[in-house]
């Protein structure tokens, strides 16, 4: 696609249930990444990808998130018995290469907003 | 470890004026700046990084080492610059670290 594709849009769901939001990136981009957006504050780096590997996970909050990739493309970020903190925009990210330095550009998804009841 | 400042949550300029949306970083290492831009019901996107040295839609910024700052500046304000503005730093592996933002509001 044109551009970094996420779903669902929007999603409400009861506290203690599991959510899964789904990240296409941009076709080639060999890196991905998962960032929260939480009110108030700033982006927070959650987990980054490397085709279907993931070098730097060191963002998850906690062990109730989990994230994967496969076939290089399609991301899946999981989060299990959700609380209400976990409240937040999940902003998706892609890039042709590894990193964000020597002119390479990252480019967002509109964002999964998620809210706990 | 990286860390990036915005002071201000909220600036409202008018139209016409000139506007300078701040930002601090610390990082002990050679950093890579860039500002984001989120216009209402957008997606997050790049404005320009340091290492261009580019003018988009009339923004600058100047990469100053001796204080640590990345302000992002405009002469002559317009009403469709009004948006969330996100200093970011490039540093060690791949990940971006963001500042919290500052929404700026140009008025008529």
């Amino acid at each position: 696609g044109a551009g970094v594709s996420q779903s669902p849009s929007n999603k409400v769901t009861e506290k203690g249930k599991d959510v899964e939001l789904r990240c296409d990136p941009i076709s080639g981009h060999t890196a991905l990444y998962w960032y929260r957006q939480s009110l108030g504050q700033g982006l927070e780096f959650l987990i980054y990808f490397q085709g279907n590997s993931a070098p730097d996970k060191s963002g998850l909050p906690s062990d109730r998130f989990s994230a994967e990739r496969t076939g290089g493309s399609v991301s899946t970020l999981t989060i299990q018995r959700t609380q209400q903190e976990d409240s937040a925009v999940y902003l998706c990210a892609s890039s042709l290469v590894h990193g964000v330095r020597g002119g390479n550009t990252i480019y967002f998804g509109e964002g999964s907003w998620l809210t706990v009841v | 470890a990286q860390r990036v400042t915005q002071p201000e949550k909220l600036l409202s300029v008018f139209k016409g004026a000139p506007v300078e949306l701040k930002c601090n970083y610390s990082y002990s290492g050679s950093p890579e700046l860039f500002w984001y831009v989120q216009y209402s019901r957008q997606r997050l996107q790049l404005l320009l990084r340091h290492i261009s040295r580019e003018s988009i839609k009339g923004f600058t910024a100047d990469l100053n080492k001796g204080e640590t700052s990345f302000h992002l500046k405009k002469p002559f304000a317009q009403e469709e610059d009004s948006a969330m503005y996100y200093c970011a730093l490039g540093a060690s592996g791949s990940r971006l670290t963001f500042g919290e933002g500052t929404q700026l509001t140009v008025n008529p």
